[in-house]
C-alpha cells in the first residue's frame, strides 16, 4: 500500500469547518483513499473513501485532487465530539485479497469551544 | 451500517493464564478478519490477519504460539494470549473486510478490549 503524509495536528473552531489534509503522492491507479478516526479509547470509525471523484456522506466529504495525490477530508460544521485522531489510508480495491489496513500516525483534530 | 462488536471490553488477568477476546460481525459475514494492537498514545499496530477456515497470517515480530488466532466463522474471530504477561497488557482491536460493501472492500472496526495482566 502507498504510504501517507499527515499533519501530526491541527485545532479547529466549534462549529467551523475541519479540513483534513493528506499526502499520498505514491498511490497507484486502483489504490483507494479511506479515512478513519479513532476517538481515545474507541475503535477505528470509517468515514468515508474514494477512488477518483468527490465523495459525501452524512459525516464528511472527501476532496480528492485531479492528480490523485493529495486529498482532503472536510467535516463541514465541527462539533466538540469531533476530537479525535484521523487517519488517511490509501489500499488496493477488490475481494481478491486480504486487502489489509495500515496506519500510520494520524491526525490529532482538536475542536475548541 | 455495518458492526463489530469486541468481547471483552475490559479485562484484568494474573500474568502466567489465557485469555480469550472474541471478535464478532453482527450484521455481515467477514471472510477476512483483523487483529490489531494499541499502546498508550502509538498507532494501531496490524498483529494477524485470518480468513475463515484457514490459518491466521502474523506479521513479523508477532508470535503465533502466543497469540492463536481462530476463525472457526463467517462471522466470529477469536484471539487467545497464551501466558500472558503484564507487557502484553495493551488495547486490542479486531476488524472485519465487508466483502458486500460498495467496493467490496471496506472495514469495519470493533470497540476494542482493554487487557490488562497483572
Amino acid at each position: 500500500d502507498a504510504k501517507t503524509t499527515q499533519p501530526t495536528s491541527m485545532d479547529c473552531a466549534e462549529g467551523r469547518a475541519a479540513n483534513l489534509p493528506c499526502n499520498h503522492s505514491t498511490i497507484s491507479g486502483n489504490e483507494y483513499v479511506y479515512w478513519y478516526r479513532q476517538i481515545h479509547s474507541q475503535g477505528p470509525q470509517y468515514i468515508i473513501h474514494g477512488l477518483k471523484n468527490n465523495e459525501t456522506n452524512e459525516m464528511a466529504s472527501l476532496i480528492i485532487t485531479e492528480d490523485r495525490k493529495s486529498s482532503t477530508l472536510i467535516l463541514p460544521h465541527a462539533t466538540l465530539r469531533d476530537t479525535a485522531v484521523y487517519y488517511c489510508i490509501v489500499r488496493v480495491a477488490g475481494t481478491y485479497n486480504n486487502n489489509d489496513m495500515r496506519f500510520g500516525a494520524g491526525t490529532r483534530l482538536t475542536v475548541k469551544p | 451500517g455495518a458492526v463489530v462488536s469486541q468481547h471483552p471490553s475490559r479485562v484484568i488477568c494474573k500474568s502466567g493464564t489465557s485469555v480469550k477476546i472474541e471478535c464478532r460481525s453482527l450484521d455481515f459475514q467477514a471472510t477476512t478478519m483483523f487483529w490489531y494492537r494499541q499502546f498508550p498514545k502509538q498507532s494501531l499496530m496490524l498483529m494477524a490477519t485470518s480468513n475463515e477456515g484457514s490459518k491466521a497470517t502474523y506479521e513479523q515480530g508477532v508470535e503465533k504460539d502466543k497469540f492463536l488466532i481462530n476463525h472457526a466463522s463467517l462471522t466470529l474471530s477469536t484471539l487467545t494470549v497464551t501466558s500472558a504477561h503484564p507487557e502484553d497488557s495493551s488495547f486490542y482491536i479486531c476488524s472485519a473486510r465487508h466483502i458486500l460493501s460498495g467496493d467490496g472492500n471496506t472495514i469495519y472496526f470493533g470497540e476494542g478490549s482493554w487487557l490488562t495482566v497483572v
